[in-house]
């Protein structure tokens, strides 16, 4: 089966810029989402297809996706940012959904 | 405002079964395709299964095929996930997730998510 590989967590300074990495064979050839959970509640989409912006989310989120990488970019870290954040694909050649085992961010 | 509820979560016992619902407003609900997402305790988020518009297509992780049996009512804006034979490590959170696709093929990814639903298998 297809695995993806996220850190367990990342740091960052108020106001800083965090990049949270889903790792996986060729994943620059899949379609990557991200989400945001905060404890004790549901996960909320904040990218999907690489790079795309549900509506409300704020332009400080981004995404990329390259080669063996996925990269989720947070600028400008806020306090509220703090949360777990997964990665997610579908891989056809398994025809499963795969989710990251997700970052936790601590903003310090 | 999309909403999804989920209810039907409890203590069960090993080879028990349990019904979880998820009542959806909103959106009109037979437009979409509709999945089930679980989360473990303090771990990560696994896919359990989906369902076509009509029902006419579902699809389901290895460990909980045979077991587990998702439907949906279209009249009642209700996704439903019939859970028999029931694990220990089927206890999780249990969310009903919306499908962004409109489409005949799912999209694969969740643009809303119900609040969750406790599973807890226990003797």
């Amino acid at each position: 089966s297809y695995v993806v590989t996220q850190p367990p967590s990342v740091s960052v300074a108020p106001g800083k810029t965090a990049r949270i990495t889903c790792g996986g064979n060729r994943i620059g050839s899949k379609n990557v989402h991200w989400y945001q959970q905060k404890p004790g509640q549901a996960p909320i989409l904040v990218i999907y297809y690489d790079k795309d912006r549900p509506s409300g989310i704020p332009e400080r989120f981004s995404g990329s996706n390259s080669g063996n990488t996925a990269t989720l970019t947070i600028s400008r870290v806020e306090a509220g940012d703090e949360a777990d954040y997964y990665c997610q694909l579908y891989d056809s050649s398994t025809d499963g959904v795969i989710f990251g085992g997700g970052t936790e961010l601590t903003v310090l | 405002e999309v909403q999804l509820v989920e209810s039907g979560g409890g203590l069960v016992q090993p080879g028990g079964s349990l019904r979880l619902s998820c009542a959806a407003s909103g959106f009109t609900f037979s437009d979409y395709w509709m999945t089930w997402v679980r989360q473990t305790p303090g771990k990560g988020l696994e896919w359990v299964a989906n369902i076509r518009q009509d029902g006419s297509q579902k699809k389901y992780v290895d460990s909980v095929k045979g077991r587990f049996t998702i439907s949906r009512d279209n009249t009642k804006s209700s996704l439903s996930l019939q859970m028999n034979s029931l694990r220990a490590e089927d206890t999780a959170v249990y969310y009903c997730a919306r499908d962004s696709g409109r489409d005949v093929a799912p999209r694969y990814y969740f643009d809303y998510w119900g609040q969750g639903s406790l599973v807890t298998v226990s003797s």
